[in-house]
């Protein structure tokens, strides 16, 4: 089955401890991408990644680092959480570019204190 | 600056009406324009997108949209719902210095009254 799958679905931590949320895609796709959602702002991505080594910044990327070695995988690191960093992260991916259309995985809600 | 706007937070249907869900964009060109779902809990799943051509769009679950140049709107219809159809509702474009990227509304929770 074709999925985008992300670890953990929840995570509760405090301040300052470094996470990383793992996300893998089984489809082959190029294109990875991260977001997070927040009440009444819709979804802003924070990284992107064209191809297996290849990343860029999204609209709010302060705060967070990512890195693509293989084309499945693409992990969000939180190298010091904050606060203002407690959010609902997608993960997704697509085939070339975001405008083919993108599959999402199924969210990671993390709450950060 | 691009921007997309859907106008209305939440919408109350009753089970069997009609629905129409409105988007707005800002951009004078054709934009690439995508309607995703999100079921409570769930990630998010896209419902149709529209690049060029015919501007009825047909998509999943029953879902159209129709894009309107003259009003910049990209509004998303159903002639039936169903209670399974309560979600969440996002509208999104291309971003046009981007082909990688999205800009995306706000979102609209749709309510299905039984």
């Amino acid at each position: 089955e074709a999925q985008v799958t992300q670890n953990p679905r929840y995570l509760i931590t405090v301040t300052g401890k470094k996470l990383t949320v793992t996300c893998s895609q089984n489809m082959n796709h190029e294109y990875m991408s991260w977001y997070r959602q927040d009440p009444g702002l819709g979804l802003r991505q924070i990284y992107y990644s064209m191809n297996v080594e290849v990343t860029d910044k999204g609209d709010v990327p302060e705060g967070y680092k990512v890195s693509r070695k293989e084309k499945r995988n693409f992990p969000l690191i939180l190298e010091s959480p904050s606060p203002n960093q407690t959010s609902l992260y997608f993960c997704a991916s697509s085939s070339g570019q975001a405008l083919v259309g993108q599959y999402f995985g199924p969210g990671t809600r993390l709450t950060v204190t | 600056a691009q921007s997309v706007t859907q106008p209305d937070i939440h919408i109350t249907v009753s089970e069997g009406a009609s629905l129409e869900l409105r988007c707005n964009y800002s951009y004078g060109a054709t934009p690439y324009l995508f309607w995703y779902v999100q079921s409570p809990g769930q990630g998010l799943q896209l419902l149709l997108k529209y690049f060029s051509g015919d501007t009825l769009v047909q998509g999943i679950k029953g879902f159209e949209a129709e894009f309107k140049r003259s009003q910049s709107s990209f509004n998303l219809r159903k002639p039936s719902v169903h209670w399974s159809d309560a979600a969440e509702y996002f509208c999104a474009v291309g971003r046009v210095d981007s082909n990688y990227q999205l800009i995306w509304g706000a979102g609209t929770k749709l309510i299905i009254k039984p």
